[in-house]
């Protein structure tokens, strides 16, 4: 399985970011896995974003709630990230991952990244 | 909302042992995971259900966890266990996945 990031390095300030995500290896229609985004800011730590379910089905990390639209495109085996607003604290490198949250106890486990992509916001 | 502490930075001798520890409430009800990054390389998933290992990762590596507690044993550290360390969990309050701080474990 693998998972590649795709969308422009620079972003100008209360413009909306966007990234898509590509699949390959296998179907992002899986019934087990959610499929997700975490961002690493430079120097800093791992910040989760959402994640969705081939059905559509998304849950976000709520202090990004208000700006955050994931979606998939089945068609395509990818999913995308759309952040509205961007600022400077937006910058950081952008990682999508498969996000497996089943079982009991509850568990989130990415256990398959993309490389990465860095993201400038920057006027 | 839950938050998961960790240690900024941890170091241990060449051929020690090291463990890397992860706090939160929310470990209480849920399993944590845990990632090793290198610098410039994403995160590579080394544990999960605070003890089991993907196919790959050494045995060298190991995870436990009491109460709210979740720990990551590095028995005879090499040099390229030098890395930073994340823990993730679910804050069951609000649903959303939460990521610790992140230990840099330095190989004296």
């Amino acid at each position: 399985l693998q998972l590649q990031e795709s969308g422009p390095g620079l972003v100008k300030p209360s413009e909306t970011l966007s990234l898509t995500c590509t699949v390959s290896g296998g179907s992002i229609s899986s019934s087990s896995y959610y499929w997700g985004w975490i961002r690493q800011p430079p120097g800093k730590g791992l910040e989760w974003i959402g994640s969705i379910y081939y059905t559509e089905s998304t849950y976000y990390n709520p202090s990004l709630k208000s700006r955050v639209t994931i979606s998939v495109d089945t068609s395509n085996n990818q999913f995308s990230l759309k952040l509205s607003s961007v600022t400077a604290a937006d910058t950081a490198v952008y990682y999508c991952a498969r996000h497996d949250n089943s079982g009991w106890p509850v568990q989130d486990v990415f256990d398959n990244w993309g490389r990465g992509t860095m993201v400038t916001v920057s006027s | 909302s839950s938050e998961l502490t960790q240690d900024p930075a941890v170091s241990v001798a060449l051929g020690q042992t090291v463990r890397i520890t992860c706090q939160g409430d929310s470990l209480g009800s849920s399993y944590a995971s845990w990632y090793q990054q290198k610098p410039g390389q994403a995160p590579l998933l080394v544990m999960f259900a605070n003890n089991k290992r993907p196919s790959g990762i050494p045995d060298r590596l190991s995870g436990s966890s009491s109460r709210n507690t979740a720990s990551l044993t590095i028995t005879g550290a090499q040099a390229e266990d030098e890395a930073d360390y994340y823990c993730n969990s679910r804050d069951s309050a609000n649903n959303h996945v939460i990521f610790g701080g992140g230990t840099k474990l330095t190989v004296l």
